[in-house]
């Protein structure tokens, strides 16, 4: 069947402009996680939800980062007045359960802020 | 924030060589997870091993825990073109992965 799905798989925005990044995860899984990954890094959580509820979002790096899943499906991290700094791979996962264990992810968006 | 470190950060073997990298953690854990990425496939999950585990095997992968020194491995057997790759292990705080900086492996023909 078909994975996670992300758009666009690239995108290159100028400082300051914001940017929206959409996930459609596997069909019907419960759960989805937003990770941004630098160059060379391992991945870094930034928000998790179960639905359309957002349980945690301890890891957005600052106010200009948000994200919504309104339908409990497709999910949009949009990022306002962006920086040099987020420049990244932003990877979003899904998983049929609650359980962080087993997430399968999509193949990412990566920002090129400029 | 990383959970741990991967070592080494860069591995180059020769095909059918064995390739083990290893990964330490900073707190407890119910399990840990290896993940593998290339720029074809993304991240994939490898293999699980629970807390109470020693050591688990999945195909030519041989994962080893090690709670007391909260590290461990992943050997990678008779090695194939195609695993060359970042390898990744992840750790779960809640709701959230953890993951070290991650090896890159590649594998000469």
């Amino acid at each position: 069947g078909a994975g996670v799905s992300q758009s666009p798989r690239y995108k290159v925005a100028k400082r300051g402009q914001d940017v929206a990044l959409r996930c459609d995860p596997i069909s019907g899984h419960v759960s989805l996680f937003w990770y941004q990954q630098a160059l060379g890094q391992g991945p870094e959580f930034l928000t998790y939800f179960q639905n359309e509820a957002q349980l945690d979002k301890s890891g957005l790096p600052s106010d200009r980062f948000f994200a919504e899943r309104p339908e409990g499906s497709v999910s949009t991290l949009k990022i306002q007045r962006t920086q040099q700094e987020d420049s990244a791979v932003y990877l979003c996962a899904s998983s049929p359960t609650g359980s962080p264990h087993e997430q399968y992810f999509g193949p990412g968006t990566r920002l090129t802020v400029t | 924030s990383q959970q741990g470190e991967e070592d080494p950060q860069a591995l180059s073997i020769q095909e059918g060589e064995n390739a083990t990298m290893n990964c330490s953690y900073k707190t407890s854990i119910n399990n840990l997870q290896w993940y593998r990425q290339n720029s074809g496939r993304g991240l994939v999950h490898l293999i699980l091993i629970r807390s109470n585990e020693r050591e688990k095997h999945s195909g030519r992968l041989r994962v080893t825990l090690d709670t007391s020194k909260k590290s461990s491995s992943l050997l990678i057997t008779a090695s194939r073109a195609a695993d060359t790759a970042s390898y990744f292990c992840a750790t779960a705080v809640n709701y959230q992965l953890i993951w070290g900086a991650g090896t890159k492996l590649i594998i000469k023909p």
